[in-house]
């Protein structure tokens, strides 16, 4: 299995930083890299799809990079609705894995 | 927009087999791959598997050995049986559609809104 780590696992934050969150893959997965926001008692929402890819009516403060086994989801000015928990995941190969979470708070 | 509904019990004793059932509106279930994925309280996403609208499947092999996926394409539904649960199965269990048809890997952009199945005596 690919194993995703997250990191950080949390982090604080104030309206208008940037922020930056890594994801390493146990392994090479090329760009097969997705990132997804979830809110509390919601699913979680596609954000990037392929590494650096945004999803039709995110907002372009959202951007993605990297390839091979680093990546890195960039908030570029965070906003009231940021605040939630990101996640990674590979869909190089299955078992498809997540990371383990990053929670966004204030 | 397609949209996905999961149904079944909130309450499955220890034991017994977990049943949930995904009920697409929107669109066709043909020619996409359809994923459950579940989240136990307060942790992390965990892939459960996928079936492909024409049957073929793929499981976690973390799960393999109790979980069963079928497909009921006149009636736009899919459906998952995990058998033997334990407290362990305690989740939110969601079904996922990606964004492009025939892809396998995820990406998933469409997801039902969930649905809290406790294995509880």
């Amino acid at each position: 299995d690919i194993q995703m780590t997250q990191s950080p696992s949390s982090l604080s934050a104030s309206v208008g930083d940037r922020v930056s969150i890594t994801c390493r893959a146990s392994q090479s997965i090329s760009s097969f890299l997705n990132w997804y926001q979830q809110k509390p008692g919601k699913a979680p929402k596609l954000l990037i799809d392929a590494a650096s890819s945004l999803q039709s009516g995110v907002p372009s403060r959202f951007s993605g990079s990297g390839s091979g086994t680093d990546f890195t989801l960039t908030i570029s000015s965070l906003q009231p609705e940021d605040f939630a928990t990101y996640y990674c995941q590979q869909s190089y190969s299955t078992p498809l894995t997540f990371g383990g979470g990053t929670k966004v708070e204030i | 927009q397609v949209q996905l509904q999961e149904s079944g019990p909130g309450l499955v004793k220890p034991s017994e087999t977990l049943s949930l059932t995904c009920t697409v509106s929107g669109g066709s279930i043909n020619n996409y791959y359809w994923s459950w994925i579940r989240q136990p309280p307060g942790k992390g996403l965990e892939w459960i598997g996928y079936i492909f609208s024409r049957g073929s499947i793929n499981y976690n092999p973390s799960l393999k050995s109790r979980v069963t996926m079928s497909v009921d394409t006149p009636k736009n539904q899919f459906s998952l049986k995990l058998r033997s649960v334990t407290a362990a199965d305690t989740a939110v269990y969601y079904c996922a559609r990606p964004i492009a048809d025939y892809s396998s890997g995820g990406a998933w952009g469409s997801w039902g809104q969930g649905t809290l199945v406790t294995v509880s005596s």
